[in-house]
């Protein structure tokens, strides 16, 4: 069975422009999560979708964004870019709302260079 | 403070060491994952708890909600388990993590 899968996996974007990353959850998935790693710090959560809407969301400005498409896949789009915006970007996957908590598997992340 | 503290940050071992990874986190959770990172990024998921304990090959995890305290432990380590370490709790909807433990095993 096929894991998370993130694309690009690498992707290099100069201050000012945009950035669109993708992931596709696992099948059979529905809720998929998405989290920031910048460098030295550790994990901090993004953004959650489950069934096609935005469930919750972590203390990160408006220019973050995404959506989850009827497949379940997602993309966050993060507009305006900011050298701080440099980091490795995570997307995890999950049996969603209509179980009860389930584990999250994780993609192999798109790690984002902004110059 | 953070809402959840690993210790130690930076573990180094020899070869066929017991090792053992501490979780104490400050809020209510609903289960508790451990995690481990890769130099590449990758992360995979170890297990997920909500009680007690569970084992798979070399590693155990146990939970103690009243004390709201986790251990990973690795018996007989390996190089290939030098990685980073990362516990994560589950608050309502969303993951926690802790800033991660450093391990490196050498033969």
């Amino acid at each position: 069975e096929a894991g998370v899968t993130q694309s690009p996996t690498h992707l290099i974007k100069t201050r000012g422009q945009q950035a669109t990353l993708r992931c596709s959850p696992i099948s059979g998935h529905t809720s998929v999560y998405w989290y920031q790693q910048a460098l030295g710090l550790g994990l901090q959560f993004l953004l959650w979708y489950d069934e096609g809407e935005e469930r919750n969301r972590g203390n990160f400005p408006p220019r973050f964004s995404g959506r989850q498409f009827p497949n379940y896949s997602s993309e966050l789009n993060v507009n305006a870019l900011e050298l701080e915006d440099s980091a490795l970007y995570l997307c995890a996957s999950s049996l969603g709302l209509a179980a009860s908590y389930n584990e999250q598997f994780f993609g192999p992340g798109t790690r984002l260079t902004v110059l | 403070k953070n809402e959840v503290e690993q210790s130690p940050q930076n573990l180094t071992a020899q070869e066929g060491e017991f090792i053992t990874i501490n979780c104490s986190y400050s809020v209510g959770i609903s289960a508790l994952h451990w995690l481990q990172q890769h130099p590449g990024g990758g992360i995979v998921s170890l297990f997920m708890l909500s009680s007690g304990k569970k084992k798979h090959g070399r590693l155990i995890a146990t939970i103690n909600i009243q004390e709201k305290h986790s251990s990973l432990h690795i018996t007989a380590s390996h190089p290939r388990d030098s990685a980073v370490y990362i516990c994560a709790v589950i608050d309502t909807d969303k993951l926690i993590f802790g800033t991660g433990t450093r391990l490196q095993v050498f033969p």
